[in-house]
């Protein structure tokens, strides 16, 4: 079966600037969850939706935001892009019940200049 | 809060050798736990993960795990390392079980030497 889809895979983006991302996660799968890698920080958790609802959330400012549709996919928004914001930017899926592991997608490479 | 720690940032293994990775958790309380394997310019792929079903987990690719409540670890091996093998691995725990917001490590590169 498909797995986890980003979109897009590169992105480069100007200081101040807003980006969204998408993710489609695998068909079944109800709970998203989006991730941000940097060398510095390595993974840190973002925040989940599940049911078009966000469940949790990760210590992140404001400018960073997320929803969920109700066939599952989501979208990660970051405005006023700053130069630290450059990350590998990872979505995860999973059917949201206890016991279930995630499955990552490769991500999307955001770069602020 | 949970955390994890993964000693040594970067492993290096001759083909064929034994393969240990090192994580510790800090829960008193068996969390749910994760190692997943990331490829340059990839996402993360799951290896194995403990659910409290069994001490030792079998995963993919000739991994597994063994999870020691009295040392609070989970440390991964492999009997023989392949040239494949090479990338680097992160463990994880479940902040909450039935949650998804993962606190991972710092993760491990692991050099295999021909």
């Amino acid at each position: 079966k498909a797995g986890v889809t980003q979109t897009p895979r590169y992105l480069i983006k100007t200081r101040g600037q807003q980006v969204t991302l998408s993710c489609s996660p695998i068909s079944g799968h109800r709970s998203v969850s989006w991730y941000q890698q940097t060398p510095g920080q390595g993974l840190q958790f973002l925040f989940e939706y599940f049911s078009e609802t966000q469940r949790n959330k990760g210590n992140f400012p404001g400018r960073f935001s997320g929803r969920q549709f109700s066939n599952s996919r989501s979208e990660m928004n970051v405005s006023t892009l700053e130069l630290g914001d450059s990350a590998l930017y990872l979505c995860a899926s999973s059917f949201g019940t206890e016991n279930t592991e995630a499955f990552f997608g490769q991500g999307t490479r955001l770069t602020v200049v | 809060a949970q955390s994890v720690t993964q000693l040594g940032s970067h492993v290096s293994v001759s083909e064929g050798a034994l393969v240990l990775l090192r994580c510790n958790y800090s829960s008193s309380v068996p969390p749910y736990l994760f190692w997943y394997v990331q490829y340059p310019n990839q996402g993360l792929q799951l290896l194995l993960k403990y659910t409290s079903a069994a001490t030792l987990v079998k995963g993919i690719n000739g991994f597994e795990a063994e999870f020691k409540k009295s040392e609070t670890s989970f440390h991964l091996t492999k009997p023989s390392a392949h040239m494949s093998d090479a990338a680097e691995y992160f463990c994880a725990v479940s902040d909450e079980a039935g949650t998804y917001k993962y606190i991972f490590g710092t993760g491990t590169r692991l050099k295999v030497l021909a």
